[in-house]
């Protein structure tokens, strides 16, 4: 089925850890992005990349990784796992800026 | 800075009933408008998207417009089901990013 997978779908990891969180789409979209989502407040943008080779910060970059080597993939790194970055995190992507966006199911983070 | 308002915050609609749901931007320069839905502990799932060029979208029972004068979109649902009970967003574009609210959370009584 045509989307974005996101993987793994729950994970706990102890202060200092890292990890990465894989996005793939199949949809040969350009753009794509990550966004957390904690209570009480509004989904914020985290990185976001306009195509393969090509990433930027958004709202909320600190203590998060990307890299964009295929249109297909991108993951996003966690250096050193902080309890601040519990959370679910959205991966998105839409076939140009401010079109169309299709969202994955979610990644929930737990770091204790 | 760009802020998403919706109004209400949550609603608790008997079934059967139309409603509408509000979004309001503080940067008025809309481009695409897409709504989405999100049910309790699952991803977000696009509803309706309303281009730039256009004033209003329409799919089923869903119908959402856009008034980029005075920075508005509402979402209409007629004939409300319990299947409709979720978090509704209005995301806006703007500086290469979606800015979301914190969504409208809709419950439908059977």
């Amino acid at each position: 089925n045509a989307g974005v997978t996101q993987t793994p779908k729950f994970q706990v990891l102890k202060t200092g850890q890292s990890m990465t969180l894989q996005c793939a789409q199949d949809m040969n979209h350009e753009y794509m992005s990550w966004y957390r989502q904690d209570p009480g407040m509004g989904l914020r943008l985290i990185h976001y990349s306009v195509g393969a080779g090509i990433t930027d910060q958004g709202e909320v970059p600190n203590g998060y990784n990307v890299s964009r080597s295929t249109t297909e993939d991108f993951p996003l790194r966690l250096l050193s796992a902080a309890p601040s970055q519990t959370s679910v995190y959205f991966c998105a992507s839409s076939p140009s800026l401010g079109y169309g966006y299709t969202f994955g199911s979610g990644t929930r983070l737990t770091v204790v | 800075k760009q802020e998403v308002t919706q109004i209400p915050a949550a609603l608790s609609v008997p079934e059967g009933e139309n409603l509408v749901l509000n979004c309001s931007f503080t940067d008025s320069a809309i481009y695409n408008l897409q709504w989405f839905r999100q049910d309790p502990g699952k991803g977000l799932t696009s509803l309706l998207l309303i281009q730039s060029s256009q004033r209003e979208q329409t799919s089923g029972r869903l119908n959402a417009s856009l008034d980029k004068s005075s920075g508005r979109s509402t979402l209409y649902i007629a004939a409300s089901q319990p299947g409709d009970s979720a978090t509704y967003l209005c995301p806006n574009f703007g500086n290469e990013k979606l800015t979301f609210g914190t969504g409208t959370r809709l419950t439908i009584i059977p």
